[in-house]
């Protein structure tokens, strides 16, 4: 049983451009969560998604959207890329309905230039 | 914010027993403490969480103090593949609450 996996691993981009990170939840999770962790911080909450809808958000700009598929996979996407949104990239899922503990993927390590 | 205070860095001898100390002072009653860890380069994992009582499982167990401002997460015997960043979070025990991470403790264990 696959765990949450996502893609790409690594990504650079330049200052400006957008970026789209992906999320695959673990198989039996209806709930996908996205975070962005800076270096030597703790992972900070983007939003959450359940039902192919944003269900909560955290203090991020509209510039981070998110999608979730029928299929339950995620999509982050980020628009006018700045230096600062050079980070780790988490996704965790879970069983809305099960209320079990998040499973967090390896993340994507996004870095702005 | 995180609503938990725990100490930046701890060290321990491998075999020994590693105790994480979390404080949090403003926990309301309808709150779990849960921890998570984080080893280099990888996603954060679940290790255990509760309310009020003492919690054992496989991997570590958690002593909440009986007015629950404080906790304590107990490694019995660490290895080196326990040496990680340490999260003590409370959250309502209700499906879709977002965790709020602090900066947590960093573990190093040592031979």
């Amino acid at each position: 049983d696959a765990g949450v996996t996502q893609s790409p691993t690594h990504l650079i981009k330049t200052r400006g451009q957008q970026v789209t990170l992906r999320c695959s939840p673990k198989s039996g999770h209806d709930t996908v969560s996205w975070y962005q962790q800076a270096l030597g911080q703790g992972p900070q909450f983007i939003f959450q998604y359940y039902e192919e809808e944003e269900r909560q958000r955290g203090n991020f700009p509209d510039r981070f959207s998110g999608h979730q598929f029928p299929n339950y996979s995620s999509e982050l996407n980020v628009n006018a890329l700045l230096l600062g949104d050079s980070a780790l990239y988490l996704c965790a899922s879970f069983d809305q309905g099960a209320n079990t503990e998040a499973f967090f993927g390896q993340g994507t390590r996004l870095t702005v230039v | 914010d995180a609503k938990t205070t725990q100490p930046p860095s701890m060290d321990c001898a491998e075999g020994r027993a590693a105790n994480l100390p979390c404080n949090h002072s403003t926990i309301s009653g309808n709150e779990y403490v849960y921890w998570y860890r984080q080893i280099h380069s990888q996603g954060p994992q679940y290790i255990i969480h509760g309310l009020k009582n003492n919690e054992t499982n496989e991997m570590a167990s958690l002593i909440i103090t009986e007015d629950r401002k404080s906790s304590t997460l107990i490694l019995p015997h660490a290895t080196l593949r326990d040496t990680a960043v340490y999260y003590c979070i409370v959250r309502v025990d209700q499906a879709g609450t977002a965790l709020i991470f602090g900066k947590g403790t960093t573990l190093s264990v040592s031979s």
